[in-house]
């Protein structure tokens, strides 16, 4: 089974509105990794935080973990419709294999 | 090069062929990943190349599928008596050691097999 799952599985707002993206994953990790994927495209890296950070920003991103529930959050703030993308979480071990969930669909209207 | 290749970009093959799909990493970077995306789903880990460490060939599916890694360059990820249910874009990634655990994608093998 995947690490990492995301939550919602896709997601529809206007531009201009915020947009949330959850990830749960099963067992310790060294650090959390979210990234973004245009359709038919690689996945690009957006923000890592490691297990010892709570909160994280990047410009319009804003990313949150909580070790003691296994979850994250990443927020995009005042969103744009080339914000349009799959979103993924990644967790990373000790043995620096690097796990995905099955990502987030984000469609941002116009 | 700048970054992650791959090629081809895309592969049509017959039930029953085999395939070998190819991946330039960022030079320097000695850890190499390959993963399985089937169309509107997430990656699946297939096998994970560091240095000269043994891989993690812990994702592969089955015996028909197969990835050499040349020191800390190339990579050939290689597909055996091919399935429909293999295709698929196989994505590639590499990352450098000490780095900030980020992963470099290619832009993927889309392969279809009919």
């Amino acid at each position: 089974s995947q690490q990492g799952e995301e939550d919602p599985q896709a997601l529809s707002i206007q531009e201009g509105e915020n947009a949330t993206m959850n990830c749960s994953y099963k067992t310790s990790i060294n650090n959390l990794q979210w990234y973004r994927q245009n359709s038919g495209r690689g996945l690009v890296h957006l923000i890592l935080i490691r297990s010892n950070e709570r909160e994280k920003h990047s410009g319009r991103l804003r990313v949150t973990l909580d070790t003691s529930k296994k979850s994250s959050s990443l927020l995009i703030t005042a969103s744009r419709a080339a914000d349009t993308a799959s979103y993924f979480c990644a967790t990373s071990g000790n043995a620096g294999k690097s796990t995905f969930g099955d990502g987030t669909t984000l469609t941002v209207k116009p | 090069g700048a970054g992650v290749s791959q090629s081809p970009s895309n592969k049509v093959t017959e039930k029953g062929k085999d395939v070998e799909l190819r991946c330039d990493p960022i030079s320097g970077h000695t850890a190499l990943y390959w993963y399985r995306q089937r169309l509107g789903q997430g990656l699946e880990f297939l096998i994970y190349f560091q240095g000269n460490s043994a891989p993690d060939k812990s994702g592969l599916p089955s015996d028909r599928f197969s990835a050499e890694r040349t020191g800390e360059s190339v990579s050939t990820l290689t597909i055996q008596r091919t399935q429909q249910e293999d295709s698929a874009v196989y994505l590639c990634a590499s990352r450098p050691t000490g780095g900030t655990g980020e992963l470099f994608f290619g832009e993927g093998s889309r392969l279809t097999v009919l």
